[in-house]
């Protein structure tokens, strides 16, 4: 089945530093892939959609500056946290659609950042 | 304005005790809808997609069932293995490509 693979899934570092995530489609192209958001017992909060070989597109109040997003080719998409604070300690998970699959969305493991 | 509304919020069931949770949404243009699981301290794991009316779709001691205002997740005699987050999200056609999600049903299947 489709699996998509996140790195690191953990992750602490100092406040002002920056944080790279992967996001990786390892069986399937996806020309789109989401990056969500999770606090503890919540549920996800869609940050942005990343599109392959163009600029995401982000949801309200996500500042795009502070979450930047790459998706350089069809299997992997990064998510930048730059100069991390606390307040953005959370779990990132994101998700890549398969259209092979009827745009069925599938995520990856999720990050855990701590900033500190 | 769409939105998705799961229920109940937590669910407790001894083992094999069967019981539904349901997800209830109000959308334009339903594209799909979509089940997942989710444990703790990980990413939601994809279970089922529905896309009409009357669809059913089964797996293992999951049946997920569809009309035009709500999705029901029926689970048959639950182990303690089932115990999970359950969520469900919806595609719209006038949104693209984005998933709406519930907040999920916390399940727990005591032994």
């Amino acid at each position: 089945g489709a699996v998509v693979s996140q790195h690191p899934s953990r992750v602490i570092c100092k406040s002002g530093t920056s944080v790279k995530i992967e996001c990786r489609s390892l069986d399937f192209q996806a020309t789109t892939m989401f990056w969500y958001r999770q606090f503890p017992k919540q549920s996800l909060m869609l940050m942005a959609t990343s599109n392959e070989g163009s600029k995401a597109t982000y949801e309200q109040g996500v500042e795009k500056d502070k979450f930047l997003i790459n998706h350089a080719s069809l299997t992997l998409s990064t998510l930048t946290v730059t100069s991390a604070h606390p307040e953005d300690s959370s779990f990132y998970i994101c998700s890549a659609r398969d259209l092979t699959n009827r745009e069925t969305q599938y995520f990856g493991p999720g990050t855990r950042l701590l900033v500190l | 304005e769409d939105q998705v509304t799961q229920s109940p919020e937590a669910l407790r069931l001894q083992e094999g005790e069967s019981s539904s949770l349901n997800c209830s949404y109000t959308v334009s243009g339903l594209r799909g809808l979509f089940w997942y699981r989710q444990d703790p301290g990980k990413g939601p794991e994809f279970l089922f997609t529905l896309y009409s009316a009357g669809e059913e779709k089964e797996k293992e001691r999951l049946k997920a069932t569809l009309t035009k205002k709500e999705s029901f997740l029926h689970i048959t005699a639950p182990k303690p293995e089932d115990s999970a987050t359950y969520l469900c999200a919806v595609q719209a056609s006038n949104t693209g490509n984005q998933f709406y999600f519930g907040t999920g049903t916390s399940l727990t299947v005591i032994p």
